[in-house]
């Protein structure tokens, strides 16, 4: 019930192209779904996050489509860079009180070919 | 630069030590959440603090405590460690405790031999 499942574990595109990668999740309680960019050497950063009432959002050349009935979500990069090459996690949780427990999904490394 | 600081950066130590991993959340963030990274379990909560309180509770061992200061600095003590204790542990922190952005420090990293 506390999963994230994420795929694809790594992915390569071509510069110019679009990376798509996926998340599902089991539990419905959750309400936040953000998605992490993490550099060699660095800790996560958010990049973009989405909450269940919206189907989908995009910052620039980042977009989250959100499906809530069939609890898939992802993440479009669009017009990829090499500068994208990363490891993006997806993540979930569920705001009880004034607590925050992101689940996060196993990673996908995205290698940006120029 | 998340503002998020964390010391050490790495330590090595052996199995059934005690090791203290210390947070400097970000000016004005109220909150501080300490999670642990590895190949194999991935990223995994730990446990949140909110104004030195705790907030909420993850898979944290048992040889495993921390706490938030007045001051609002964090600590992680790892006690009797394993070798499975190995991995990258993350500070991370916010203005408050809810659904809002979370800043991850750096890290530090703890191999145990």
């Amino acid at each position: 019930q506390q999963q994230v499942k994420q795929s694809p574990q790594s992915l390569i595109v071509q510069k110019g192209g679009i990376s798509i990668i996926n998340c599902a999740y089991e539990n419905t309680a959750f309400d936040y779904f953000p998605w992490y960019q993490q550099f060699p050497g660095k800790g996560p950063a958010l990049l973009i996050a989405i909450r269940p009432d919206v189907s989908e959002k995009k910052e620039g050349r980042f977009t989250i489509s959100f499906n809530k009935s069939a609890k898939q979500f992802s993440l479009h990069i669009m017009d990829s860079q090499p500068g994208d090459s990363a490891t993006y996690f997806c993540a979930a949780s569920k705001s009880i009180q004034g607590a925050q427990k992101l689940v996060f999904g196993q990673g996908t490394r995205l290698t940006i070919n120029p | 630069d998340s503002g998020v600081t964390q010391t050490p950066k790495h330590l090595i130590t052996a199995t059934g030590q005690r090791v203290t991993l210390r947070c400097s959340p970000r000016s004005g963030d109220l909150s501080v959440y300490w999670y642990q990274q590895s190949l194999d379990q991935g990223l995994q909560f730990l446990i949140q603090y909110y104004n030195g309180e705790e907030r909420a509770k993850g898979n944290i061992l048992e040889r495993f405590s921390a706490q938030q200061f007045p001051d609002l600095h964090s600590e992680l003590n790892l006690s009797s460690l394993e070798l499975g204790d190995s991995a990258l542990y993350f500070c991370a922190s916010s203005v408050w405790g809810g659904r809002n952005t979370i800043y991850f420090g750096e890290g530090s990293w703890l191999t145990v031999v």
